[in-house]
Parts: C-alpha cells; sequence; structure tokens
C-alpha cells in the first residue's frame, strides 16, 4: 500500500534554533510531492511542489527537497510565525484524482 | 482574490437532520474534491469530481452524497447525518493534470449531536 508517513509528529524549537521535517513515502513512480502548511483553525496552504530527485524549492525560511525516497523541509532561523502543522502529500501514481497526505507535524517555536 | 469559500464555517445540528455544506471557487478550477480531518487520521477524501457532472467516491464516501452542477460549485450533502460524521472538513479544487497544487477552503467544523 502506498504510504506517505512524516517525523517528528510534533517539534518544538526556540526561535533561531534550524532543524528539518521529514516526510517518507513508499509510492513507485513519484509524480509530484507538495507541502502544506495548516494554521489552527485553518485549511492547508499550499507551499511546495517536488516532482524530481534532487530538486529543491525555497520561500522564506524554508526550503524543502527530495530524494528518491523521502522529502525534506528545511527551516533555517526559525520565527514564532512559523508555528504550524506541515503536511506533505504524493500524488498516487495510479490516479490522477488522487493525493497521498500525510499525517504531519506540528511544528512550535517558543519566542 | 482567488479563493475556495466554505459555508457554513461552524454547525451544530442532531442526528438525523439533513445539511449542505456548500463550497465555491473563483479560480476556474476543473477539479474539486471534500477531505475529512480527524485527530490521528489525516485528511481523508471523501468525494472528489473531475468536471462538472463528473464525480466519484474517495477512500470515505459513505453517508456523503455530492453533485457538481456547475463548475464553481461542489456541495456536499449529509442526507441523514451520525455523531461519527462529527469532523472537520475541508473543500478543495486545482486545475486538472498532474503535479497541480490543490488549494483548500477554511474550513467547516461540524458537530452532529
Amino acid at each position: 500500500e502506498d504510504q506517505v508517513t512524516q517525523s517528528p509528529e510534533a517539534l518544538r524549537l526556540q526561535e533561531g534554533e534550524s532543524s528539518s521535517l521529514n516526510c517518507s513515502y513508499t509510492v513507485s513512480g513519484l509524480r509530484g510531492l507538495f507541502w502544506y502548511r495548516q494554521d489552527p483553525g485553518k485549511g492547508p496552504e499550499f507551499l511546495f511542489t517536488l516532482y524530481s530527485a534532487g530538486e529543491e524549492k525555497e520561500k522564506e525560511r524554508l526550503k524543502a527537497t527530495l530524494t528518491k525516497k523521502e522529502s525534506f523541509l528545511h527551516i533555517t532561523a526559525p520565527k514564532p510565525e512559523d508555528s504550524a502543522t506541515y503536511l506533505c502529500a504524493v500524488q498516487d501514481p495510479r490516479r490522477d484524482d488522487k493525493i497521498i497526505f500525510g499525517k504531519g507535524t506540528r511544528l512550535h517555536i517558543l519566542p | 482574490e482567488a479563493q475556495v469559500t466554505q459555508n457554513p464555517r461552524y454547525l451544530i445540528t442532531v442526528t438525523g437532520k439533513k445539511l449542505t455544506v456548500t463550497c465555491s471557487q473563483n479560480m476556474n478550477h476543473e477539479y474539486m474534491s471534500w477531505y475529512r480531518q480527524d485527530p490521528g487520521l489525516g485528511l481523508r477524501q471523501i468525494y472528489y469530481s473531475m468536471n462538472v457532472e463528473v464525480t466519484d467516491k474517495g477512500d470515505v464516501p459513505e453517508g456523503y452524497k455530492v453533485s457538481r452542477k456547475e463548475k464553481r460549485n461542489f456541495p456536499l450533502i449529509l442526507e441523514s447525518p451520525s455523531p461519527n460524521q462529527t469532523s472537520l472538513y475541508f473543500c478543495a479544487s486545482r486545475f486538472q493534470g498532474p503535479r497541480q497544487p490543490q488549494h483548500f477552503g477554511d474550513g467547516t467544523r461540524l458537530s452532529i449531536l
């Protein structure tokens, strides 16, 4: 069964303390991997799409990278406003209509 | 402003009383989808639509109905709601094709007593 696993489930960092979130997937023939940010009481907000191993995307303090079996979301010098749940999702290789979501990493940045 | 709009945002109702959650998008997206989000289970797809008059079941369709009569609207219907449908619901839309990101509404929190 195709799966997306995110780790850790939760992460608390001090402001300015860089770290990485992991998303590992078991789908064969990756057609696209997505990162979303979700704030409490809000819908997921799109951050990045990655497609091929070695690809990297950046946005402010966030950088997403992709290998053949996992993706990392690197957070550099985070600020309290980066606190959120970060969701990873992959395109189902057999169905254009389906995205497989991980359960997310809850990130809390302490001031 | 490009957005997906859901209504209502919050609803408390009773078992068996039919309800409809509306979803509308202004981005001319072909694809629309409904998800429910429960603690520990993540986002699960309920129904999706590839275009007008084309709908299909997702992973957890039992107890739900949808329709797609217009491109912009994709309502979720609970004909006879039950307490196990208490959840946070999200509507999403995107352009057709691979690697297209989904745009989500802000969610509807349903409580079925």
